[in-house]
């Protein structure tokens, strides 16, 4: 069974870091690209950021370009998602997505983890 | 980045109803486009890929169709369950785009 989980949320002052891991399980994660998809309270979807299988390509949302960083670890089955100079606006719920093998759906979604940057 | 423009932002059907919801790209992205549903406090499910692509378990009712900048989701015969916000999710290149999101609810 394919599972994400992510964790490392939580409560963060404006200016301060935070990094968020989401651990995989049921696939061979060091086939896939991952991503994190991110939601304002109330609000839609967002992309953020993508990796990809031997992390030879990443992307980033302008948003968050130069303060957020993505890595993974393929010998842990982890992805990471390094967060500095954190906003209010970047409260959300922050999703881990897998990318379908061969395709570019996002197949497979964690439960998300809850940021909330606020003083 | 391209833009995805998703409409309705809302609409109000009853079970049994037919229901359409349409993105469009700001620029041709072939057939690269995902349909997902969402629940509240719950994580993206993947309904639809590569425009009209049913994800393995995704009852038949739900369809896609589409290219290039016009796509269209279609429900046949709404259920309860089917009550969600929908998005669109533009897979042809990074970064990705997501459409502003449809809520479908109970009329």
């Amino acid at each position: 069974e394919v599972q994400l989980v992510e964790s490392g949320g939580g409560l963060v002052k404006p200016g301060g870091s935070l990094r968020l891991s989401c651990a995989v399980s049921g696939f061979t994660f060091s086939s896939c690209g991952m991503n994190w998809v991110r939601q304002a309270p109330g609000k839609g979807l967002e992309w953020v950021s993508y990796i990809s299988s031997g992390s030879s390509y990443i992307y980033y949302a302008d948003s968050v370009k130069g303060r957020f960083t993505i890595s993974r670890d393929n010998a842990k089955n982890s992805l990471y998602l390094q967060m500095n100079s954190l906003r209010a606006e970047d409260t959300a719920v922050y999703y881990c997505a897998r990318e379908d093998f061969g395709g570019n759906s996002f197949d497979y979604w964690g439960q998300g983890t809850l940021v909330t940057v606020s003083s | 980045a391209i833009q995805m423009t998703q409409s309705p932002s809302s609409l109000s059907a009853s079970v049994g109803d037919r229901v359409t919801i349409t993105c469009r790209a700001s620029q041709g992205i072939r057939n690269d486009l995902g349909w997902y549903q969402q629940k509240p406090g719950k994580a993206p499910k993947l309904l639809i890929s590569a425009t009209s692509s049913l994800q393995s378990g995704v009852p038949s009712r739900f369809s896609g169709s589409g290219s290039g900048t016009d796509f269209t989701l279609t429900i046949n015969s709404l259920q309860p369950e089917d009550f969600a916000t929908y998005y669109c999710l533009e897979e042809y290149n990074y970064p990705r785009t997501f459409g502003q999101g449809t809520k479908v609810e109970i009329k």
